[in-house]
């Protein structure tokens, strides 16, 4: 199971900011929340990852609720290159490094 | 740096047969794990190599195998293909030990087709 639940697409016009939501209510203490990306015709590709305080990165930004139930995906100006799945991944600390439970994710599409 | 690189991109093989996938890992990573990914939904792990060893394997039956070598390149094999088989395969590198980030770098994928 994914354990995650995402929108299954989302809108946005090119330039504005996108916030994708992912809620995973049964997150343990010890789950790192991560995100990826998947263009398409292309494999996925990391993006951001975070446990409890919110992260930036060139990429993105990842806001971490305080119980940590959810969280958001911000794109800051979306782009055509941002169309893409996005998926939200809990990761255990320590767990098998190359073993990622994705869902269906959100599929983002970018009107000019 | 180089990328994760797979081949072949694309490939048709009928009900029975038997085909194998390779990947070249980023440099310097020591782990590849496999993915297939059927269309319009999320990849699904298959399993992971870890210094030539089987470290971990998702619900995939055992005609899914795989070797890693000496110098981290990896094969995926499927026997008695079927065509539910049909799908994208994914490879993907890292490197075991920076737990912290736990980044996957992922190759672009073969594209089986199983008639």
């Amino acid at each position: 199971d994914a354990k995650t639940t995402q929108p299954n697409s989302m809108e946005s016009n090119e330039e504005e900011p996108v916030h994708l939501p992912c809620n995973h209510s049964t997150i343990s203490g010890t789950d790192y929340i991560h995100w990826y990306r998947q263009l398409p015709s292309q494999g996925p590709e990391y993006v951001i990852h975070g446990l409890t305080s919110n992260v930036n990165n060139r990429m993105a930004s990842l806001a971490i609720a305080e119980d940590r139930k959810s969280s958001t995906l911000i794109l800051h100006r979306a782009t055509l290159r941002d169309a893409a799945v996005y998926y939200c991944i809990l990761r255990p600390k320590g767990g098998s490094q190359g073993n990622l439970i994705f869902g269906k994710g959100t599929k983002l599409s970018v009107k000019p | 740096e180089t990328g994760v690189t797979q081949s072949p991109t694309h490939l048709i093989k009928t009900r029975g047969q038997q085909v194998t996938l390779r990947c070249s890992s980023q440099s310097g990573h020591n782990t590849v794990s496999w993915y297939q990914q059927a269309l319009g939904q999320g990849p699904q792990f298959i399993f992971q190599y870890y210094r030539e060893e089987e470290n971990g394997r998702g619900n995939f039956p055992p005609r899914f195998s795989g070797l890693q070598f000496p110098n981290y390149s990896s094969e995926l094999n499927v026997n008695a293909l079927e065509l539910d088989d049909s799908a994208l395969y994914l490879c993907a590198s890292s490197l075991a030990g920076r737990e912290t980030t736990g980044e996957l770098f992922f190759g672009e994928g073969s594209r089986l087709t199983v008639l």
